[in-house]
């Protein structure tokens, strides 16, 4: 199976700060990985797709890179909103995993 | 509108079956794959299961497999998972999503929690 590791575990950031948070598959997946956000006692949210599509109505200052087994998420400016715990997620071979996590923390 | 509703979560005791439901309204059900995810409590999200949107192929994490079968009934709308020979570690609260962009889940619902306890 395809693990996924996210990094850093949480993360205490300021609102204007430049976030990134990095995402490795141990083994390949292309481009087949999605970023999700959660906020305590809610379900998921999808914000990014294919590694860099966002979705629908998600702000332009999320931003996903990568390929292979190395992704990032990027957010240019945090804003008060996006606190919250982000997950990646590969979708290959008939496999869906689930990197462990980053809570973004307010510093 | 367009939303996903679980139910059938509760209290079980190990060694006991649950199934749990996902209503589906506001899309065309029979166009997607659907997902079921848990999240145990204070930790994170893990992929459960995955059916085909036309219910020919299913999938399922190694720790459910051979003990989960999940299926759907496209004449209601309905996504199901049967839970047996529940372990103290499947509690958890259960999502379902829907299946799109070729794997990732655009639409979730509200999760439906399962405890199994003694």
């Amino acid at each position: 199976d395809i693990q996924m590791t996210q990094s850093p575990s949480t993360l205490s950031a300021s609102v204007g700060d430049r976030v990134t948070i990095t995402c490795r598959a141990s083994q390949s997946i292309s481009g087949s990985l999605a970023w999700y956000q959660q906020k305590p006692g809610r379900a998921p949210t999808l914000l990014i797709y294919e590694t860099s599509t966002l979705e629908t109505e998600v702000p332009s200052r999320f931003d996903g890179s990568g390929f292979g087994t190395e992704f990032t998420l990027t957010i240019s400016s945090l804003q008060p909103d996006d606190f919250a715990t982000y997950y990646c997620q590969q979708y290959t071979n008939s496999s869906w995993t689930f990197g462990q996590g980053t809570k973004v923390e307010i510093k | 509108q367009v939303q996903l509703v679980e139910s059938g979560g509760g209290v079980v005791q190990p060694g006991r079956s649950l199934t749990l439901s996902c209503a589906a309204s506001g899309f065309i059900f029979s166009n997607y794959g659907m997902q079921w995810v848990r999240q145990a409590p204070g930790k994170g999200l893990e992929w459960v299961a995955i059916i085909w949107f036309d219910g020919s192929d299913k999938y399922y994490a190694d720790s459910v497999k051979g003990r989960c079968t999940i299926s759907r009934d496209s004449s209601e709308n309905t996504l199901h998972l049967e839970m047996n020979n529940l372990r103290a570690e499947d509690t958890a609260v259960y999502y379902c999503a829907r299946d799109n962009h070729g794997g990732t889940l655009d639409l979730w619902g509200q999760g439906t929690l399962v405890t199994v306890s003694a």
